[in-house]
């Protein structure tokens, strides 16, 4: 049963407009989330995260939302550029088992 | 440099045969995990070790697979008598700290192809 979902396998974004990733989960006992962005033949890198006890975060073109009620938060890049193409991860932290979860990451094609 | 680093980048072998996974952590992370990624899946949490110990070894798929880590540092991933299903990306990352609020670093991971 997955506990974080990127129901989005693909996203293509016009170069400049907004890219919106979105990441729902089920367990209210998550305490952060985090984002990755993987490039082909990289490892994931840290993009931005958020607490549990905030609603949005932001860093320079990245801003992530988080909606406890609806247990669901999003990834705004805005503007994207070519080089946000890339495969992107949700992640959450569990407190109780101390562990993080990922999401199967979504794909964000930026066109030009 | 100063990442994580997994050695080899690919690995090809035939079904039946063991193989060993390298990585190397940041210098002074006290943290280092192992994830796997098959084809079209997410990251799925293999191991962890907190120094040298690994408190957590649910994630393990069976018991062909192991991980060690000596000297707080360098940690191997066998897997012994390997199957088709094997076949996936193996990441590894390391952390200054276990969990906790804060990004893990990822290596570039390692290919593994099981014939």
């Amino acid at each position: 049963d997955q506990q974080v979902k990127q129901n989005s396998p693909s996203l293509s974004v016009q170069e400049g407009r907004i890219s919106i990733l979105n990441c729902d989960y089920t367990n209210s006992m998550f305490d952060y989330f985090l984002w990755y962005k993987k490039y082909p033949a990289e490892g994931p890198t840290f993009l931005i995260s958020i607490s549990s006890i905030k609603d949005k975060n932001e860093d320079g073109r990245f801003t992530v939302f988080l909606n406890k009620s609806a247990k669901h938060l999003s990834l705004h890049i805005v503007p994207s550029q070519p080089g946000d193409s890339a495969v992107y991860f949700c992640a959450a932290h569990l407190n109780r088992d101390d562990k993080i979860i990922f999401g199967k990451g979504t794909r964000l094609h930026i066109l030009p | 440099g100063a990442g994580v680093s997994q050695s080899p980048s690919n690995k090809v072998t035939e079904k039946g045969k063991d193989v060993e996974l390298r990585c190397d952590p940041i210098s002074g992370h006290t943290a280092l995990y192992w994830y796997r990624q098959s084809l079209g899946q997410g990251l799925e949490f293999l191991i962890y070790f907190q120094g040298n110990s690994a408190p957590d070894k649910s994630g393990l798929p069976s018991d062909r697979f192991s991980a060690e880590r000596t000297g707080g540092s360098v940690s191997t991933l066998t897997i012994q008598r390997t199957q088709q299903e094997d076949s996936a990306v193996y990441l590894c990352a390391s952390s200054p700290q276990v969990w906790g609020n804060q990004p893990q670093h990822f290596g570039d991971g390692t290919r593994l192809s099981i014939l």
